[in-house]
């Protein structure tokens, strides 16, 4: 079945510095890469997204890069803020279903 | 603007009781509406999606089922919880087949 996996699960990062995750998908048939950022106890939200007829897209600190000849996609954040500390979901669409990553927790020390 | 609304937001059953949680979405017409478990500290389980009213589909095997008895309500239930049915339940809709904007979530616990 369609399957996304994203890496690190964990990752912790000095204030100012950059975080990159990763994810890989399965579904050739997708064609929409959402990211979400949950906070603790809320629901996700959206942050950025990128569909398949665009390999990059930035938003001030927040970029999405897609390969869908690898079927790979990141998210970059640069300048990391204490603010940024949250779980992120990487996501792919295909059709009418959305596959969620594992997610990633993203802490930044101050 | 639109508005996705969940309730009830907390939920404390027994084990071997029925459930029924309810989302709507207001400001908006002919959603697709799906419905996903996030067991603590782990991610989105997809459980069930609808692209119209009575239209259900199912993506995990459970002891959960869910309705969608109006355009723009989705109904998750149970006839009778396990254990591993705890989570956060949330509740999402996109007017197409691209963002999806989730629900405030009810926080299941059977105990």
């Amino acid at each position: 079945g369609e399957n996304v996996e994203q890496h690190p699960s964990t990752l912790s990062v000095q204030e100012g510095d950059s975080a990159v995750i990763k994810c890989t998908y399965s579904d050739s048939a997708s064609n929409y890469f959402p990211w979400y950022k949950q906070e603790l106890g809320k629901r996700p939200q959206l942050i950025i997204d990128i569909r398949s007829n665009v390999g990059e897209k930035k938003d001030q600190r927040i970029a999405v890069t897609l390969n869908k000849t690898a079927k790979h996609f990141s998210l970059h954040i640069t300048e990391t803020q204490p603010e940024d500390s949250a779980v992120y979901f990487c996501a792919a669409t295909g059709g009418f279903k959305t596959i969620f990553g594992a997610g990633t927790r993203l802490f930044v020390k101050a | 603007s639109q508005t996705i609304h969940q309730w009830p937001a907390t939920l404390v059953q027994p084990v071997g009781s029925p459930l029924s949680l309810e989302c709507t979405v207001e400001g908006t017409s002919n959603p697709n509406l799906y419905w996903y478990r996030q067991a603590a500290g782990r991610g989105l389980q997809l459980l069930f999606y609808s692209v119209g009213i009575g239209q259900i589909s199912s993506e995990v095997p459970q002891n959960l089922s869910a309705s969608r008895p109006q355009d723009r309500q989705f109904i998750l239930s149970s006839k009778k919880l396990l254990l591993s049915d705890s989570g956060f339940y949330l509740c999402a809709w996109t007017p197409g087949t691209y963002e999806q904007y989730f629900g405030p979530g009810t926080r299941l616990t059977v105990t």
